[in-house]
């Protein structure tokens, strides 16, 4: 099983609707969550990190439930600019405290007009 | 500029020939790592350096070398190139992953004949 589970897609909605990804992971010893967004041959960027109460950012709202080991992205009003693939990624602290940030493989959206 | 520069981004070579992928950071970021993204795996961590002089593995470290003997230089060295390191290459460098934000360099796409 993956450290990170993502369904990789595509999402194909048309603009305006609401679309929502979700993520899960296997380690329970994960402490800290985000939400990355790769463009097409672009470099990943940070979208936002996911809070234990949840969070929202704009059209964009992010929920954690530790208890399932998921975390979800749902994003509303969808636009064209909307379209890309989106990273989750999990902080674990294995031994020695270091840190580990593992990237799921993507869940990629295509926006409609 | 805030950035992280990769170079070069886009690389041609033949099997067995030695070639390094520079990567510099200019925000003074103690921690830096390489990826690699391959389709349908995402991306996976090669290796990674807590500070100067400290570097460690990650998930796939075979073939590939690493040094960091200042703090915003990691380069990537393939010291016999195989076909299989065809892909696409990320730097990313952090003040520490406790923090959750990694800024990625805008990639170096290796093809090894």
């Amino acid at each position: 099983r993956k450290e990170v589970e993502q369904d990789p897609g595509p999402f194909n909605v048309p603009e305006g609707a609401t679309v929502a990804f979700n993520c899960t992971y296997s380690n329970s010893a994960s402490q800290s969550f985000f939400w990355y967004r790769q463009d097409c041959r672009k470099e990943p960027k940070l979208l936002m990190s996911v809070y234990s109460s949840g969070n929202e950012d704009g059209r964009f709202t992010a929920q954690l439930n530790r208890a399932s080991q998921y975390i979800s992205l749902l994003i509303r009003d969808s636009k064209l600019s909307d379209s890309a693939t989106y990273l989750c990624v999990v902080n674990h602290y294995g031994s020695g405290n270091t840190g580990k940030l593992i990237f799921g493989q993507g869940t990629t959206l295509q926006v409609k007009p | 500029e805030a950035q992280v520069t990769q170079n070069p981004r886009y690389l041609i070579t033949v099997t067995g020939k030695k070639l390094t992928v520079t990567c510099s950071q200019n925000m003074n970021h103690e921690y830096m790592s390489w990826y690699r993204q391959d389709p349908g795996l995402g991306l996976r961590q090669i290796y990674y350096s807590m500070n100067v002089e400290v570097t460690d593995k990650g998930d796939v470290p075979e073939g590939y070398k690493v040094s960091r003997k200042e703090k915003r230089n990691f380069p990537l060295i393939l010291e016999s190139p195989s076909p299989n390191q065809t892909s696409l290459y990320f730097c990313a460098s952090s003040f520490g992953l406790s923090a959750g934000e990694l800024f990625f360099g805008e990639g170096s796409r290796l093809t090894v004949l």
